[in-house]
């Protein structure tokens, strides 16, 4: 079956410019989960989606920053006044049914470069 | 709070030789444990996880780990390594309780020479 598939791939935009990216989960995962991959850092949490609980927005940076799931399944990370410092991997996962012991399967990522 | 620590950015090996990539964290209690690897261009895969039990854990492309709780460590280890084994490895940590999310290491680089 399909992965998880990540729209667009790659993405350079202005700074001050909002940008909105896209995440399909894998079919039938109820959890789904951002990351960022900055340069040289290792993968930062940044929302959790599961089910039609509440999402998990502690790991967002700034108020900037927002995600949606609309139905339960597409998702939609949006940066809104980009800066700089926003230019990362951006890497969306999902999971069947986001317990704990769950495997997270990742996407290809975004990669957002902001001039 | 939860953290992981992955000494060695770049390591380099030839083919043929064994590998050991070194994963630290810190928890307070046995934390689920995981090994991902990105090649470039990819997502990330996992190799393999520990929740519990016996504490060498087989994975994905003979690769296979080793939970030592005294020493808070998850060391990575391959006896033989090929040179499609190029890529970025990744160790990670989730909670038993609390937040679902995982704490990741910032990576070790391995590159295998010919």
């Amino acid at each position: 079956g399909a992965g998880v598939s990540q729209s667009p791939s790659n993405k350079v935009t202005e700074k001050g410019k909002d940008v909105e990216l896209r995440c399909d989960p894998i079919s039938g995962h109820t959890a789904l989960y951002w990351y960022r991959q900055s340069l040289g850092q290792g993968l930062e949490f940044l929302i959790y989606f599961q089910g039609n609980s509440a999402p998990d927005k502690s790991g967002l940076p700034s108020d900037r920053f927002s995600a949606e799931r609309t139905g339960g399944s597409v998702s939609t990370l949006t940066i809104q006044r980009t800066q700089q410092e926003d230019s990362a991997v951006y890497l969306c996962a999902s999971s069947t049914s986001g317990i704990r012991t769950d495997t997270q399967y990742f996407g290809p990522g975004t990669r957002l470069t902001v001039l | 709070a939860q953290s992981v620590t992955q000494p060695d950015i770049h390591i380099t090996v030839s083919e043929g030789a064994s590998l050991e990539l070194r994963c630290n964290y810190s928890y307070g209690a046995t934390p689920y444990l995981f090994w991902y690897v990105q090649s470039p261009g990819q997502g990330l895969q996992l190799l393999l996880k520990y929740f519990s039990g016996d504490t060498l854990v087989q994975g994905i492309k003979g690769f296979e780990a080793e939970f030592k709780r005294s020493q808070s460590s998850f060391n990575l280890r391959k006896p033989s390594v090929h040179w499609s084994d190029a890529a970025e490895y990744f160790c990670a940590v989730g909670a038993t309780s609390g937040t679902y999310k995982y704490i990741f290491g910032t990576g070790t680089r391995l590159k295998v020479l010919a």
